[in-house]
């Protein structure tokens, strides 16, 4: 079975400070797929970043990158610097090749401070 | 951005109506997926094709059903709606598997059953 765990309904981050939002997951597929997405208050889903399970380098995109730890299957997002326009919901995401349905977790949501 | 459209974006419906939610696409990418989005549920799988006529369930598919006649259309219908499938539904697309793409979303369509 597939499941996605984030464990901070709600974490608060200093404008220009970094922040890291937590996420562990459970799969039997050999090769599977980790996302982030950001929903903002407006409702619509923005793709963060990717990271591939065999990939060997930590995905980075601009001030997001991706703590993946295999060992301890996590996969945490990390955003740099915060701005206020961080202030969202954000999913983690999991896509094996069984099937190839997204999983995801239940957000976690960022309240950036002035 | 890619191209995804859901119609239609807001409807109020009564208990016991059927309804029909669209979502249209673009891309010409292969798979498709609708979700629901409740919160402190995250998004919820209910049903998605991997192909013309090829659909499957999700997680969470009981009062669903969906079609696929076109690449570009995928139709989430509601037999019998009721006051629990009160929620936002998002479409999704994504290309080819293996756990190496991401999806893109529709706006979502606000769904409230009355």
């Amino acid at each position: 079975a597939q499941k996605i765990t984030q464990t901070q309904p709600g974490m608060f981050v200093q404008e220009k400070e970094a922040v890291t939002l937590d996420c562990t997951y459970d799969t039997s597929d050999p090769s599977y797929g980790l996302f982030w997405y950001k929903q903002p208050s407006s409702g619509e889903m923005i793709f963060l970043i990717y990271q591939g399970s065999y990939d060997q380098q930590n995905a980075t995109e601009g001030r997001y990158s991706l703590n993946f730890q295999k060992a301890r299957k996590s996969a945490n997002l990390v955003i740099s610097a915060s701005q206020l326009g961080d202030s969202a919901m954000y999913f983690c995401a999991m896509r094996g090749t069984t099937g190839n349905q997204f999983y995801f977790g239940t957000g976690t949501s960022l309240t950036v401070i002035p | 951005d890619a191209g995804i459209t859901q119609s239609p974006r807001h409807k109020v419906t009564e208990t016991g109506t059927p309804v029909t939610l669209r979502c249209h696409q673009t891309e010409n990418h292969r798979y498709m997926y609708w979700y629901r989005q409740d919160p402190g549920h995250g998004l919820r799988l209910i049903h998605y094709s991997y192909g013309v006529k090829d659909t499957d369930k999700g997680e969470v598919s009981d009062g669903y059903s969906v079609s696929r006649s076109k690449t570009e259309d995928f139709l989430l219908t509601l037999e019998s709606a009721t006051s629990s499938q009160t929620s936002v539904y998002f479409c999704a697309i994504s290309k080819t598997g293996q756990g190496l793409t991401e999806a893109f979303f529709g706006q979502g369509t606000r769904l409230t059953v009355v």
